[in-house]
């Protein structure tokens, strides 16, 4: 079945710090990825996707690569804020699927 | 755009007690969702409707019922609440298969 793993937290830093996440995905087929952001109190938000090998998905400073070879969608910022706390979820689609299949989810401090 | 709502957003119930959480979307998105999030658990599935008339269970679909009442409305109902029931509850939806979640801001449930 499909499935992703993402590195466990929590992971503290401080600001200005360099972030980075690991994800690693199994799927049959070829999955869309995506990178969702969860801040306190609130909803999952997306962060960023790629839908095909080699894409790069981008905003607010975050950056993610979509590397076939390795299955792997590694999520990165080179210099955190303390706003940037919160807990960060790497998952996948199919594009014949309605459900996503969810990372545990990576929980980030950032100390000012 | 209000995205998606959801109602309440706080409630304390008491064991054997019923509710329903409400969710709407206004975005004409065909697929809806319901999770929970526990601590330590990430996301689980509970039910999701792939189409207006149609509903699935998830991962986690015993308590729970759920309606897919129109395109905009997918409820989901406690009949006879447990404290394993004490969670944060997430609605979601997706234009079509493949695409990126779009989550509500929660409801967060506590049963005494």
């Amino acid at each position: 079945g499909n499935s992703v793993t993402q590195m466990e937290g929590p992971v503290t830093l401080s600001e200005e710090a360099f972030l980075t996440i690991n994800c690693t995905y199994t799927a049959t087929g070829y999955p869309s990825l995506f990178w969702y952001v969860q801040y306190p109190g609130e909803g999952l938000q997306l962060l960023l996707k790629a839908t095909k090998a080699d894409d790069k998905g981008s905003n607010k400073g975050f950056e993610a690569t979509y590397r076939k070879e390795t299955t792997s969608f590694h999520l990165e910022k080179g210099s955190v804020q303390v706003s940037d706390s919160a807990v960060y979820f790497c998952a996948l689609s199919l594009p014949n699927d309605y459900k996503l299949s969810f990372g545990a989810g990576t929980t980030v401090t950032v100390r000012a | 755009n209000a995205g998606v709502t959801q109602t309440p957003k706080f409630q304390v119930l008491k064991t054997g007690q019923s509710m329903t959480l409400q969710c709407a979307q206004d975005m004409n998105h065909n697929s809806m969702y319901w999770y929970r999030q526990d601590p330590g658990m990430g996301l689980r599935l509970i039910y999701y409707s792939a189409s207006e008339g149609t509903t699935d269970k998830g991962e986690v679909p015993n308590g729970y019922n759920v309606s897919r009442l129109n395109k905009r409305e997918f409820s989901l109902r406690l009949e006879s609440a447990a404290p394993s029931q004490t969670s944060v509850y997430f609605c979601a939806s997706i234009p079509y298969r493949g695409a990126e979640q779009f989550f509500g801001p929660g409801t967060r449930l506590t049963v005494l």
